[in-house]
């Protein structure tokens, strides 16, 4: 595709329910990063996946948090229970991959959760 | 632990004066830097970017930063600001791995 997209762009969720956040990176992309940018900060890393291996997923605030990359492509980032604290934009990000930390990394325009 | 201080959470300027948005950082090993600008429900997309090398990086729209170790800071200039450069800009930080460590943001406002 032409770039990365998310979906859906809003969600609302009643405080308790489980939501899923999708994000298509562009094609061939091998790396695939997910950020959480709360209200007025800048986005922080919350997961990575090399092609369907998840390599560090050191910034999941919790157990609630869980993502997936099952063939290499799209993710989905699934929240359980979610709560007021969880209400941030929600960025994924994807990377050619390979030549290491200077790749540039090209971000989908986000899902704004709401949690009420 | 790396991190990345953005001093100004808004900047306005006048059109065609000069822009300077500060960014300092600390890593206890070489840095690669970044700096991204966020329009309105866009997605974060690269300005530029430091690795090795020549410490003045060029990137788009007639944007620059220079690396200044001894002083750990990584600002971003423009010498004449236009009314479509009016975003939220955001410097980043990738140590040892591919991840990037975000500042919190400056919003820049251009006034004609």
């Amino acid at each position: 595709g032409a770039g990365v997209s998310q979906s859906p762009r809003y969600k609302v969720a009643k405080r308790g329910q489980d939501v899923a956040l999708r994000c298509d990176p562009i094609s061939g992309h091998v790396s695939l990063f997910w950020y959480q940018q709360a209200l007025g900060q800048g986005p922080e890393f919350l997961t990575y996946f090399q092609n369907e291996a998840q390599l560090d997923k050191s910034g999941l605030p919790s157990d609630r948090f869980f993502a997936e990359r099952p063939e290499g492509s799209v993710s989905t980032l699934k929240i359980q229970r979610t709560q007021q604290e969880d209400s941030a934009v929600y960025l994924c990000a994807s990377s050619l991959g390979g030549s290491g930390r200077d790749d540039e990394q090209f971000f989908g325009p986000g899902t704004r959760l709401t949690v009420l | 632990a790396q991190s990345v201080t953005q001093l100004g959470s808004h900047v306005s300027v006048s059109e065609g004066a000069l822009v300077l948005l500060r960014c300092n950082y600390s890593s206890s090993v070489p840095p690669y830097l970044f700096w991204y600008v966020q329009y309105p429900n866009q997605g974060l997309q690269l300005l530029l970017k430091y690795t090795t090398g020549a410490t003045l990086v060029k990137g788009i729209n007639g944007f620059e930063a220079e690396f200044k170790k001894s002083e750990t800071s990584f600002h971003l200039t423009k010498p004449s600001a236009h009314m479509s450069d009016a975003a939220e800009y955001f410097c980043a930080v990738s140590v040892n791995t591919d991840k990037l460590i975000f500042g919190t943001g400056t919003r820049l406002q251009v006034f004609p």
